[in-house]
């Protein structure tokens, strides 16, 4: 299917956990995101990769890992997943044109840490 | 930290109303995005207007920019009951520490459109 597509969708596991949430899009776009969404917070920037192999940090990075092998998809992983990770996380992707670079974001992943 | 922030937090206007919603930001910026969130959804992008422009219309929407005052508003005009969302500006800015173009989301406002 064409697109932006996150899995799993739901999500639930106990502190300690390794989790990995997975992104996939089929435009080949440049750059994709992890953002975490939070009451009170908005959303906030977790990592981002303009291309593959090339990842860097945003405003949240602590207890993430990510990896960019291939162009298509962007993994998140919470090493040792903490009750504060429990969020709602979104992947996005663009194409990143210079001044053009709209985001198009995937349904989302609900995480739950007990 | 965020960098744009919206006014109102929560909006709740009829059907046939305009709903305005104001975004203010700290830095300079490449662009400004709207995008919408439907309950339990990803983000849908709406407009983008760019740091040399001042006001952009896309169907109901108009979109204004005031670099001097670091501000944008979205207008829906003729809202519909299927307008009710949460409605989010972003800035695009060049990361200084990476050299590469990120977007700052709000917190948000939510509209709710009645019937």
């Amino acid at each position: 299917d064409a697109g932006i597509t996150q899995s799993p969708r739901y999500k639930i596991t106990e502190t300690g956990r390794q989790v990995t949430l997975m992104c996939h899009q089929t435009w080949s776009h440049s750059y994709m995101f992890w953002y975490r969404q939070d009451l009170g917070h908005g959303l906030r920037l977790i990592y981002y990769s303009a291309a593959a192999d090339i990842t860097d940090k945003g405003e949240v990075p602590d207890g993430y890992v990510v990896s960019r092998s291939k162009t298509e998809n962007f993994p998140l992983t919470l090493e040792s997943a903490t009750r504060s990770q429990t969020s709602v996380y979104f992947c996005a992707s663009s194409g990143g044109l210079a001044g053009n670079n709209e985001q198009f974001f995937g349904p989302g992943t609900r995480l739950t840490v007990l | 930290s965020q960098q744009g922030e919206e006014d109102p937090q929560a909006l709740s206007i009829q059907e046939g109303e305009n709903a305005t919603m104001n975004c203010s930001y700290k830095t300079s910026i490449n662009n400004l995005q709207w995008y919408r969130q439907n309950s339990g959804r990803g983000l849908v992008h709406l407009i983008l207007i760019r740091s040399n422009e001042r006001e952009k219309h896309s169907g109901r929407l108009r979109v204004t920019l005031d670099t001097s005052k670091k501000s944008s508003s979205l207008l829906i005009t003729a809202s519909r009951a299927a307008d009710t969302a949460s409605y989010f500006c972003a800035t695009d800015a060049i990361s200084l520490d990476s050299g590469y173009s990120t977007l700052t989301f709000g917190k948000g406002t939510m509209l709710l459109v009645s019937p």
